[in-house]
């Protein structure tokens, strides 16, 4: 069964940088996934696509403190030079075969 | 500027029915997949349903024989009629975008985002 599994809160201070990890379930190491942000009280954001080879496409407007890269069965959105309006909810996203969406659980950022 | 702003949202008691709606503007509707998306007061995300470009539909377990995605493309909107509504399905329901990567497998991922709309399933 496809699961992505993210830690349910992150902290880092003000200009800092952060590393959110999605690890995909077993056997699924190949898929590429999508990051999503949620800041409060709003919808959804896409981020960017990355791929198991850690490419990565940003989606329109992303800051460049926003990236990518993978190493195995591990997805990570590293956000450099923290700032306020990064306190959000982030998503990690891929699709099942069957037609299926599936969304990791979610991380809490909180920039302190 | 695509913009993506639903509709229809609003309180209905059990087993009663909703349909929502989402208007599309800022790129040619009728060339995308679209979906729904929801998101239940303090959890996280939940896909819902999609659609291609062709109207086909697809669901998933939790909804399917209950909820139905339809498209106007003449009208740029998407639609999702919600019938035998359970307090489960209470959430914030989004509007969202298609769109996919070739690969093995492909991925299919959401490029642009409504606000949402409340719906509260309640006696």
């Amino acid at each position: 069964q496809l699961v992505l599994t993210q830690s349910p809160s992150a902290s880092a201070s003000l200009g800092a940088s952060v590393k959110l990890t999605c690890t995909l379930s077993s056997g699924h190491s190949s898929y590429a996934i999508a990051w999503h942000q949620q800041q409060p009280e709003k919808g959804p954001r896409y981020l960017m696509k990355l791929n198991s080879d850690g490419s990565h496409s940003k989606g329109d407007g992303i800051p460049d403190r926003f990236s990518g890269s993978s190493s195995g069965a591990e997805r990570y959105l590293t956000i450099s030079s923290l700032q306020s309006e990064d306190e959000a909810d982030y998503y990690c996203q891929t699709w099942g075969t069957g037609i299926q969406g599936v969304f990791g659980g979610g991380t809490k950022l909180t920039v302190l | 500027e695509v913009q993506l702003v639903e509709s229809g949202g609003g309180l209905v008691q059990p087993g009663g029915s909703l349909r929502l709606s989402c208007a599309a503007s800022g790129f040619t509707f009728s060339s995308y997949d679209m979906h729904w998306v929801r998101q239940a007061t303090g959890k996280g995300l939940e896909w819902v349903s999609a659609i291609g470009t062709a109207g086909d539909p697809y669901y998933p377990g939790s909804v399917k024989g209950r909820f139905t995605i339809s498209r106007e493309n003449a009208k740029n909107s998407l639609y999702l009629q919600m019938n035998s509504l359970r307090a489960g399905d209470t959430a914030v329901y989004y509007c969202a975008r298609g769109a996919m990567v070739r690969g093995v497998p492909p991925l299919y991922y959401f490029d642009y985002w409504g606000q949402g709309t409340l719906v509260t399933v309640s006696s």
